[in-house]
């Protein structure tokens, strides 16, 4: 069954530390990958996403994907975290001609001051 | 990416009763979908809606509870029927737009007592 699997549930960092966020999938072929994140109170924001080329995409708010084939792995990744990112995190997946999106689990992110 | 409008934002509604939820997208748009975020998940499509015909409804979920209505390109509607408590949630539509990406409203959020 295809699936999306987000390891941690629970992240928390530093104000200006760097952030890496996990997502494995589980997929027949490649998928189109996505990454959203949703602010308290808030619906789902679109930060990036992959559909094919460049293995490393970069979204918005500074954020960044790289795609791993061999890992089956697009962990999302931010240089310096600021306050304002502490928000849940949601990798999805869906193939190619399939317009459903299968959700993983989410990781809430706490910044520290 | 379309400007996607949902109402109402937040309701508390008392068990038995139903409750429509509006989703007005700003531009003519092929695909809508509908999904479902209970508190502390991630979200699990309900169904996905096209104009002209009836809504197809993902396993678990059925047209006698949820309702939904696809009178035109650019509106959709989602009815919770007969909620319980295990209804409370937020409900999110969302679209597809032609580069492949979901984009989401800003969700419903419903209490149910």
């Amino acid at each position: 069954a295809q699936s999306v699997t987000q390891p941690d549930i629970h992240i928390t960092v530093s104000e200006g530390a760097s952030l890496e966020l996990r997502c494995n999938y589980s997929y027949g072929a490649t998928p189109y990958l996505f990454w959203y994140v949703q602010s308290p109170g808030q619906g789902l924001q679109l930060l990036l996403k992959y559909f094919s080329g460049d293995t490393l995409v970069q979204g918005i708010k500074g954020f960044e994907a790289e795609f791993k084939r061999s890992q089956s792995s697009f962990n999302l990744r931010k240089p310096s975290v600021h306050w304002s990112d502490a928000a849940e995190y949601f990798c999805a997946a869906r193939g190619g001609s399939n317009y459903k999106l299968t959700f993983g689990k989410g990781t809430l992110l706490t910044v520290n001051p | 990416s379309a400007v996607i409008s949902q109402k109402p934002s937040r309701d508390i509604c008392q068990r038995g009763t139903s409750l429509t939820i509006q989703c007005q997208v700003d531009s003519q748009v092929t695909m809508m979908f509908w999904y479902r975020q209970q508190p502390g998940q991630s979200l699990t499509l309900i169904a996905t809606a096209n104009q002209g015909s009836e809504a197809t409804y993902e396993s678990g979920f059925v047209i006698d509870k949820f309702p939904i209505s696809r009178p035109n390109l650019t509106f959709s509607t989602l009815t919770v029927s007969n909620m319980s408590p295990e209804d409370s949630s937020i409900y999110l539509c969302g679209e597809t737009a032609n580069t492949g990406e979901l984009f989401f409203g800003e969700g419903s959020r419903l209490t149910v007592l």
